[in-house]
């Protein structure tokens, strides 16, 4: 069965900090792989996607993601963090249903 | 607004009542899901449609729960006789037919059932 597992609940950084949230998946098939993010009073949104080809990809507000096919994993990463990047961030994978990971909270002070 | 929508946003309804959600996909996607959400939890798949044929449920989706597109546009969430255990947030989402493009999520409906 297809199941999404994030490392981490809740990620406390400081501006201007460097931001790696894990996600790995379990699932043998071919794979769609999504981060998504959720600002406080928000929906969720799309923040990047990846379905074949380079296996970095880049998303919205300088977020970006690796996909390492022998790991099982699609970790994000950012640079340096902002205040407003104080959100919760899931993972998901996508076959005909998508299977989300439970969230890691971010907050940045 | 070209996005989600979803209606009502909140619902509170005392145990053993029928309640009933709307969503609104965005027009020119014909597949539509259904999650539900609690606290703490990312969103659990329960149904999903494309056009007006559902063709994939949760086993999280009991017997009390049912969801419709009949005209395959507007999608309705019927959850019958209610618990304590159905409170969460309902969120719908909808996406092209390339899976590939991701989902759009509305706000979701949050029930709390007494």
């Amino acid at each position: 069965a297809q199941s999404v597992s994030q490392h981490n609940h809740h990620v406390i950084l400081s501006e201007a900090a460097s931001l790696e949230l894990g996600c790995n998946y379990s699932y043998g098939g071919t794979v769609n792989l999504f981060w998504y993010v959720q600002y406080p009073g928000q929906h969720l949104q799309l923040l990047l996607k990846y379905f074949s080809g380079d296996p970095l990809v880049k998303g919205i507000k300088g977020f970006e993601a690796e996909f390492i096919k022998s790991k099982f994993s699609f970790n994000l990463r950012k640079p340096s963090v902002q205040w407003s990047d104080t959100a919760e961030y899931f993972c998901a994978v996508n076959n005909n249903d998508m299977r989300f990971g439970a969230g890691t909270r971010l907050t940045v002070k | 607004d070209t996005g989600v929508s979803q209606d009502p946003r909140h619902k509170i309804t005392k145990r053993g009542q029928n309640v009933t959600f709307r969503c609104d996909p965005i027009s020119e996607h014909n597949r539509l899901y259904w999650y539900r959400q609690t606290l703490g939890q990312g969103p659990e798949f329960l149904t999903y449609f494309q056009n007006e044929a559902q063709l994939e449920k949760s086993r999280l989706l009991s017997d009390r729960f049912s969801a419709e597109r009949p005209k395959g546009s507007f999608s309705t969430l019927e959850i019958q006789r209610t618990e304590q255990g159905d409170s969460a947030m309902y969120l719908c989402a909808s996406s092209p037919q390339d899976r590939t493009q991701g989902q759009y999520f509305g706000p979701g409906t949050r029930l709390t059932v007494t």
